[in-house]
């Protein structure tokens, strides 16, 4: 398994407070993803970085933000948490090969939040 | 945009039945095609890709895929499924050049009885 962890893995929150998650990775990949996994939806995007302080939104972006201070680490913020934003949220790497994403994408374990 | 079309929603197999699910894309151009498998409480793991080359591609514990590029399908199928095979089955495509991200399937959960 590729090494990315996700922290943390539980969370129980209320309506209107901010939360963060935290994916860190091992690899010393350039890009790293946020998605959110619903019944009925699949997975879907929510934020993308493709370097260090390089992000771009994806397909469900609206209430949340993003940050990648460093290469291992990348940081998904609802600012203010909402009942819809109760999902499990899976945080996936891919290495660079000649200046563009890797066709393969690795997944870390899960936070499964939720929102009260 | 590119889309992922997963046809079924569920299935439920007999042990050694075949499997054939159905997965179709929507994009004009060249792509990159993805299987993904999500056992129960695990993420998600690669089970085959296909971006280039012979159309038929072969992955982990048995499993193939069949790229048919006029028909905008990817299926994928295994002869005979084994009770460890229940997961969730995810398609995913991404476009062959540029750093597009995955686009998924809502993916089709797949049941094997004894």
């Amino acid at each position: 398994d590729a090494g990315i962890t996700q922290s943390p893995r539980h969370k129980v929150t209320e309506t209107g407070t901010p939360v963060t998650l935290r994916c860190h990775q091992t690899e010393n990949h350039r890009y790293m993803y946020w998605y959110r996994q619903d019944p009925g939806h699949g997975l879907r995007l929510i934020h993308y970085s493709y370097g260090v302080k390089d992000t771009d939104k994806g397909e469900v972006s609206d209430g949340y933000s993003v940050s990648r201070s460093k290469t291992e680490d990348f940081l998904l913020t609802l600012e203010s948490a909402t009942s819809s934003q109760t999902s499990v949220y899976f945080c996936a790497i891919s290495e660079s090969i000649q200046d563009r994403a890797s066709d393969t994408q690795y997944f870390g374990p899960g936070t499964r939040l939720t929102v009260l | 945009a590119q889309s992922v079309s997963q046809h079924n929603h569920h299935v439920i197999l007999s042990e050694a039945a075949s499997l054939e699910l159905g997965c179709n894309y929507s994009y004009g151009g060249t792509v990159n095609l993805f299987w993904y498998v999500q056992y129960p409480g695990q993420h998600l793991q690669l089970l085959l890709k296909y971006f280039s080359g012979d159309p038929l591609v072969k992955g982990i514990k048995g499993f193939e895929a069949e790229f048919i590029k006029s028909k905008f399908s990817f299926n994928l199928r295994k002869p005979s499924v084994q009770w460890s095979d229940t997961a969730e089955y995810f398609c995913a495509v991404n476009e062959f050049s540029g750093n597009t991200p995955l686009v998924f399937g809502k993916g089709t959960r797949l049941s094997v009885i004894a």
